[in-house]
C-alpha cells in the first residue's frame, strides 16, 4: 500500500547503556559503507566507515561490524549519552552510471533517556 | 575549515515563484552532491557533480529542477515554479571523489565520506 509517512524505526536506551544500530543493505557488490549521525535540525555528519576487506572498525566509543554473507551492518556505541541522540543513517557505496556514490538507509531514531 | 556553507537556510515563498538555493563545498573537495530530505521519502539524491560536471541527474524529480556549477567553489539548485510539494529540507555535500579500476578497461568514480552542509529549509504556501 501507499505510505503514509516515514515511521523511522527507534531505539530508546538508558544512558550508560550500550546500543546497537543495525542496517540491512542491498547490493552485494558494495564494497564501502558508511555510518552518519543526524541531530534535529541539522545536516548528517560522518562517524565512521568501514570497507568491504574489514569485518569490524572501531572509533571512539563506535564500533561498526559488517557481515557480508547477510548483508548486515551494525553501529555499536558504548556508554551512550544524551548528545548521541540522533537518527542513524546507513550509507553503502552503489555503482551508478560508472560511478560509486553514497546511497542511503532510511535512518534509525535513537532517543537516549538520561 | 568552514565546511560546506548553504544559504539561505531558511526559505518561505509562494507557489509559482522561483527559489534558488546556494552551496559553497569545502575547498579541495571535487565532487558536490544537492539532497532532499523529507518525512515521506527520507533523504534522496537529485544530483550530483563531479569536477563541476554533472554526472548522474537521475534523481532530480522533473524539468521545474535544475542545478549548475560555474566553478569549484558554487553550486545553485533552483526550482521554477515552485509548488507546495517541493516543501523539504535540501542539503548540499560535497567529497573528495578518485578514480578506482573496474576492470580492464574501466574506470569508476569512487565517492569516499560526504561532508553535508547545515541544510535550506524550504516551505513553499
Amino acid at each position: 500500500g501507499e505510505s503514509v509517512g516515514l515511521h523511522l524505526p527507534t531505539l530508546s536506551v538508558q544512558e550508560g547503556d550500550n546500543s546497537i544500530i543495525n542496517c540491512a543493505y542491498s547490493n552485494s557488490a558494495s564494497d564501502y559503507f558508511i555510518w552518519y549521525k543526524q541531530e534535529s535540525g541539522k545536516g548528517p555528519q560522518f562517524i565512521i566507515d568501514i570497507r568491504s576487506n574489514m569485518d569490524k572498525r572501531q572509533g571512539q566509543r563506535v564500533t561498526v561490524l559488517l557481515n557480508k554473507t547477510v548483508k548486515h551492518l551494525s553501529l555499536q556505541i558504548a556508554a551512550t549519552q544524551p548528545g548521541d541522540s540522533a537518527v542513524y543513517f546507513c550509507a553503502e557505496n552503489i555503482s551508478s552510471g560508472g560511478s560509486y556514490i553514497p546511497t542511503f538507509g532510511r535512518g534509525t531514531s535513537l532517543i537516549v533517556h538520561p | 575549515d568552514a565546511g560546506v556553507i548553504q544559504s539561505p537556510r531558511h526559505e518561505v515563498t509562494e507557489m509559482g515563484q522561483e527559489v534558488t538555493l546556494r552551496c559553497k563545498p569545502i575547498s579541495g573537495h571535487n565532487s558536490l552532491f544537492w539532497y532532499r530530505q523529507t518525512m515521506m521519502r527520507g533523504l534522496e539524491l537529485l544530483i550530483y557533480f563531479n569536477n563541476n560536471v554533472p554526472i548522474d541527474d537521475s534523481g532530480m524529480p522533473e524539468d521545474r529542477f535544475s542545478a549548475k556549477m560555474p566553478n569549484a567553489s558554487f553550486s545553485t539548485l533552483k526550482i521554477q515554479p515552485s509548488e507546495p510539494r517541493d516543501s523539504a529540507v535540501y542539503f548540499c555535500a560535497s567529497s573528495l571523489t578518485t578514480r578506482v579500476a573496474g576492470g580492464p578497461s574501466q574506470k569508476f568514480l569512487q565517492t569516499d565520506t560526504q561532508y553535508f552542509g547545515p541544510g535550506t529549509r524550504l516551505t513553499v504556501l
